[in-house]
């Protein structure tokens, strides 16, 4: 099975800061990665698929890039609303689509 | 509008089993593979499994192998996941989530149902 690892495990940044996340996959996947934001007690949200595709109305301020094995998630101007924990998923080729262990981002 | 709806919170004792429903509207049921997604309290997410709903066809991880039975009816556009054999470890929210058809991703979630493994 594929592994995915993501760092940091947790961040702190004051509003209007870029904040970047990584993920790393054990093995070459392509760009097939989504991104997902959770907010307490709530269920996840997809915010992006193929790595950098925003899904249809999610801010501009969320992007993604990378391929291969190494990614990374970029919100360009932290709002306070973005408070959450963030999940990579891999879907490549056959299950398990494993997600990353999250990154929790507060305000600093 | 798309809406999964899932069964109520669950208790039950150590070597039990549990089926949460996951009823669907809002899209063509059958078009739509439905993934499992678990949440032990304050952890990550961990993908289960997942269920074609056309055909029945189901795949999982294999540490569910043996212990995880994913169903669906196609009638009354609702999947159900049931897990057996169930101990402390299996305390967790589980969510079913549609996916985007296009990439294997959920693009819409149910609200979670709440399983506790107690004595």
């Amino acid at each position: 099975d594929i592994q995915m690892t993501q760092s940091p495990s947790s961040l702190s940044a004051s509003v209007g800061d870029r904040v970047t996340i990584t993920c790393q996959a054990s093995q070459g996947i392509g760009k097939r990665i989504n991104w997902y934001q959770q907010k307490p007690g709530k269920a996840p949200k997809l915010l992006i698929y193929d790595a950098s595709n925003l899904l249809t109305g999610v801010p501009s301020r969320f992007s993604g890039s990378g391929s291969g094995a190494y990614f990374t998630f970029t919100i360009s101007s932290l709002q306070p609303e973005d408070i959450a924990t963030y999940f990579c998923q891999h879907y490549d080729r056959r299950p398990p689509f494993t997600f990353g262990p999250g990154t929790k981002l507060d305000i600093k | 509008q798309v809406q999964l709806v899932q069964s109520g919170a669950e208790v039950k004792k150590p070597g039990a089993s549990v089926k949460v429903s996951c009823k669907a509207s809002g899209y063509t049921f059958g078009d739509y593979y439905l993934h499992w997604v678990r949440q032990a309290p304050g952890q990550g997410l961990e993908w289960m499994g997942w269920i074609n709903p056309h055909n029945g066809a189901t795949d999982h991880a294999l540490k569910f192998q043996g212990r995880v039975t994913m169903t669906r009816d196609k009638s009354i556009a609702t999947a159900y996941m049931e897990v057996s054999g169930l101990t402390s470890d299996d305390t967790a929210v589980y969510y079913c989530a549609k996916d985007v058809g296009y990439v294997n991703g959920c693009d819409y979630w149910g609200q979670g149902t709440l399983v506790t493994v107690s004595s």
